[in-house]
């Protein structure tokens, strides 16, 4: 089957780390740019940014979210990740990892359940 | 970097027709995507490109635009179709950014 199979839920306390994951299966990962999406409870999507998994130096941050997390992926694995060094309560959300499709006019075609993070003391 | 504007929220009687719309100057630019999002469940994406729709999707919804306006319509809204709706595109700047709206809620009445 072709999906994104993302990792599960999480608990941590502001200032920890996390790295949460999205495993690709049924097309060839590496071909593909990922999007990450977050979705804060009772909000709408946003777009964090997106990453080219054949090329993890092929980044796309959003502005709102540069220097906030961090980006990779391991193409052996098909697996992309998506990392805070330090979170914040306001992290609290879910977040979606999606494949991105369209040479000039983008969309996202496969979408992960989504990775509930929850940051609280 | 730009911007997408929807409706927060509109209703359609059963069976009846419900014209989403979503604005912004990217949409000048490149076309406009929808997804469908259901209460507890990732987006599914409805339409695509110009007005493509993924295989499952029924053919009740359909997606148009002109100039800075992209709109999703659903002919014969069914009870199933109630949930929330985003479009989505390439920023106009050409560059690897995407831009969601915010969203509009559809309730079925």
């Amino acid at each position: 089957d072709v999906q994104l199979v993302q990792s599960g839920a999480d608990v941590k306390k502001p200032g920890e780390s996390l790295k949460i994951s999205c495993q690709g299966s049924g097309f060839t990962f590496g071909s593909f740019w990922i999007g990450w999406v977050r979705q804060r409870p009772g909000k709408g999507l946003e777009w964090m940014g997106s990453i080219f998994p054949g090329d993890s130096e092929a980044t796309a941050y959003s502005p709102s979210f540069q220097g906030r997390v961090t980006f990779s992926a391991d193409t052996s694995i098909s697996t992309a990740f998506l990392q805070w060094h330090s979170l914040e309560a306001s992290d609290t959300a879910i977040y979606y990892c999606a494949r991105q499709r369209g040479g000039s006019d983008y969309y996202f075609d496969l979408w992960g359940r989504g990775t509930l993070v929850t940051v609280s003391s | 970097s730009s911007e997408l504007t929807q409706d927060p929220a509109v209703s359609v009687a059963l069976g009846q027709t419900v014209r989403i719309t979503c604005q912004g100057d990217s949409l000048r630019k490149y076309y406009a995507s929808w997804y469908q999002q259901k209460p507890g469940q990732a987006p599914t994406l409805v339409i695509y490109g110009k007005a493509n729709r993924p295989s499952g999707i029924p053919d009740r919804f359909s997606g148009s635009g002109s100039g800075d306006t992209a709109s999703l319509t659903i002919t014969g809204a069914q009870a199933d179709d109630e949930a929330d709706y985003y479009c989505h595109s390439r920023d106009i700047t050409g560059s690897h950014y995407v831009i969601f709206g915010g969203g509009t809620k559809v309730t079925v009445l």
